[in-house]
């Protein structure tokens, strides 16, 4: 079964600085990645995802993730980050071998905005 | 306007009650979704329908039942309720089962507390 790893539970950064939250997925073929944010007390709002094509890919909110087949990574980046960027992250991955087309999420990784 | 909207947002409750979560989405899709998010965060799918028929049930106890009515509404009904059976639970809902085009919405979340 696919896995989905997040190493950084808790990741904090001043107002301005880049960004980046890890991601690594485990799985045999070509998987389907998200990444999802989750603002205290709400549901998941979708920035991004990777299907195929350009391994780099544009979300909203400023944020990008590439596609690294080699690393079995995934990783989000934002160039200048707003306080407003506090919340909870989330990759998440599709079996698009699978019939279920289920989401499996990685544990999270929660980003403080030190302004 | 809201997409997927789920009631209550907060219920609280004594164990071995039996208590329902709502969720109802307006965007025309098949498929729908209940997810469990503990302390800790980890989401994990529980149910998926798709056109009212139950596709993904997850080990879940068969305290929990859900029912969908029709494709605008899944319900989730948990009976005898429990301690740990405390966690924030999460409605989405995507155009079909089939492809990566079909992206998962997500609802507020209901938390619900087990006294």
């Amino acid at each position: 079964a696919q896995s989905v790893t997040q190493p950084d539970i808790h990741i904090t950064v001043s107002e301005g600085a880049s960004l980046e939250l890890r991601c690594n997925y485990s799985y045999g073929a070509t998987p389907y990645l998200f990444w999802y944010v989750q603002s205290p007390g709400q549901g998941l709002q979708l920035l991004l995802k990777y299907f195929s094509g350009d391994t780099l890919v544009q979300g909203i909110k400023g944020f990008e993730a590439e596609f690294k087949r080699s690393q079995s990574s995934f990783n989000l980046r934002k160039p200048s980050v707003h306080w407003s960027d506090a919340a909870e992250y989330f990759c998440a991955v599709v079996d698009s071998g699978a019939g279920s087309y289920q989401l499996t999420f990685g544990k999270g990784t929660k980003l403080s905005v030190i302004p | 306007d809201t997409a997927v909207s789920q009631t209550p947002k907060y219920l609280v409750t004594q164990m071995g009650n039996d208590k329902s979560i709502k969720c109802e989405q307006n965007l025309g899709h098949d498929t729908m979704y209940w997810y469990k998010q503990d302390s800790k965060k980890f989401l994990k799918i529980m149910f998926s329908y798709n056109n009212k028929e139950l596709i993904i049930n997850e080990t879940v106890p068969n305290r929990f039942s859900p029912k969908s009515p029709d494709k605008a509404h899944l319900n989730l009904h948990i009976n005898s309720l429990e301690l740990g059976d405390s966690a924030v639970y999460f409605c989405a809902s995507s155009l079909g089962l089939a492809g990566p085009e079909n992206i998962q919405y997500f609802g507020a979340g209901t938390r619900l507390s087990v006294l």
